[in-house]
């Protein structure tokens, strides 16, 4: 069964970076990409990025100069780094795993981040 | 970057009757396109991929069409647990897009 599970800190100061953890399992990063994905509260959804099965990466241009996504197959993780964090940035953080390339399944629950001082 | 425009915002509808969502891309999206519901306090669940295959245990009810430009999601008998906000999203071209969400209710 895939799942995915986000984990991180819920309040960040402004100008500060965030480091968010997604831990999968039910299969292998090295056979699925994973996107991230974010959502302000009451709003939409933007596409962020992902990370491939070959560990390449795709990012949203409107996010690149400020977004790293890495992972760690042996833990099974994929971690998302934003810096420069501004009250915009608040959002819930989803990750998900890629399905036929341009779609997701599997979201995880997500992790509401605060950008406040 | 694509645009993805969804219509309506919201709509009520009663049980059982016959509910139609629309997404218009701003190009040629070729069928890429997903549809995902997404329940409050929940994360989104993809129920249509390739704008009309309906994903694995996703009730028959819905179903995906459309080309081009101009999709829609049907559900063909409203169920109280269909209440959520739908979304579309194009997979053709990255950044990957979505609509702004239509909000479902039970009238």
């Amino acid at each position: 069964q895939v799942q995915l599970k986000e984990s991180g800190p819920g309040l960040v100061q402004p100008s500060e970076t965030l480091s968010l953890t997604c831990t999968v399992s039910g299969f292998s990063l090295t056979s699925y990409g994973v996107n991230w994905v974010r959502q302000p509260p009451g709003k939409g959804l933007e596409w962020m990025g992902t990370i491939w099965n070959d560990g390449s990466t795709d990012y949203n241009s409107a996010l690149k100069s400020r977004l790293s996504i890495s992972r760690d197959t042996s833990k099974s993780q994929v971690f998302l780094k934003m810096n420069s964090l501004q009250t915009e940035d608040t959002a819930i953080y989803l990750c998900a795993r890629e399905f036929y390339g341009g779609y997701s399944v599997g979201w995880g629950q997500g992790v509401m981040v605060t950008v406040s001082s | 970057d694509i645009q993805m425009t969804q219509s309506p915002a919201s709509l009520s509808a009663s049980l059982g009757e016959t509910v139609t969502i629309q997404c218009r891309a701003s190009e040629d999206i070729y069928s890429g396109l997903a549809w995902y519901q997404q329940k409050p306090g929940k994360s989104p669940q993809l129920l249509i991929y390739g704008a009309s295959s309906l994903q694995d245990g996703v009730p028959s009810r819905f179903s995906g069409s459309g080309s081009g430009t101009q999709y829609s999601l049907k559900i063909s008998s409203m169920q109280t647990e269909d209440e959520g906000v739908y979304f579309c999203q194009q997979g053709l071209k990255y950044p990957l897009t979505f609509g702004s969400g239509t909000k479902l209710e039970i009238k």
